[in-house]
């Protein structure tokens, strides 16, 4: 998706490391979104950001610290991954809440935790 | 429509036919609807979008139906194409005031 980029793309790592994704949006978009992705589950939220040095927690935040020190950058941390981290990850972005147009999403994050 | 345990529900159709998928919202303030496709390997992607003073949208080969009174959202994909398989889910919004909230899936498998 152009505009939102998200890396690694796969990401392997062993229980108890501390790993971050990263997201960057060039859209200037205040919304940022972390969502995780399971089979059985869809897309569940993880944390969110309306704008620089603001963020708030989602439906499942523990385990993750994020931060937004940048409009454009969201990163996503694992301070010490545990297997039931294994998941999709998926960064989004959008000018407000509702989005016109919804959010725009990235290719993905793929992380197992091994 | 949504799933139930680990699987998603699968609808397969005929290259051709129509396809009809199906969402339940819970949310009665809910006010902004969204239907994303997913490929294998990709990020959702925006198809259409309705809201709530609307029962009705159409789109490219897409149509979207709602139906406040049983909370009830439909995609409707005109002559299925291959390129159409995929899981597709419905978000809902309300006012803006929190994040959207995205339904578990229905995968579209189109047999050639």
């Amino acid at each position: 998706d152009a505009g939102i980029t998200q890396s690694p793309r796969y990401k392997i790592t062993e229980t108890g490391r501390q790993v971050t994704l990263m997201c960057h949006q060039t859209w200037s978009h205040s919304y940022m979104f972390w969502y995780r992705q399971d089979l059985g589950h869809g897309l569940r939220l993880i944390y969110y950001s309306a704008a620089a040095d603001i963020t708030d927690k989602g439906e499942v935040p523990d385990g993750y610290v994020v931060s937004r020190s940048k409009t454009e950058n969201f990163p996503l941390t694992l301070e010490s991954a545990t297997r039931s981290q294994t998941s999709v990850y998926f960064c989004a972005s959008s000018g407000n809440f509702a989005g016109n147009y919804g959010y725009t999403f990235g290719s993905g994050t793929r992380l197992t935790v091994v | 429509g949504e799933s139930v345990g680990l699987h998603l529900p699968t609808l397969s159709v005929q290259e051709g036919d129509n396809s009809i998928i199906n969402c339940a919202y819970s949310n009665s303030a809910s006010d902004y609807f969204i239907w994303y496709k997913q490929e294998s390997g990709k990020g959702p992607q925006f198809i259409i979008d309705i809201r709530s003073n609307m029962d009705k949208r159409q789109g490219q080969r897409v149509t979207v139906l709602l139906n406040k009174t049983v909370k009830h959202l439909s995609l409707q994909i005109a002559a299925t194409q291959p390129g159409d398989s995929a899981v597709y889910f419905c978000a809902e919004g309300a006012s803006g005031n929190t994040p959207l909230v995205f339904g578990k899936g229905t995968r579209l498998s189109v047999i050639a």
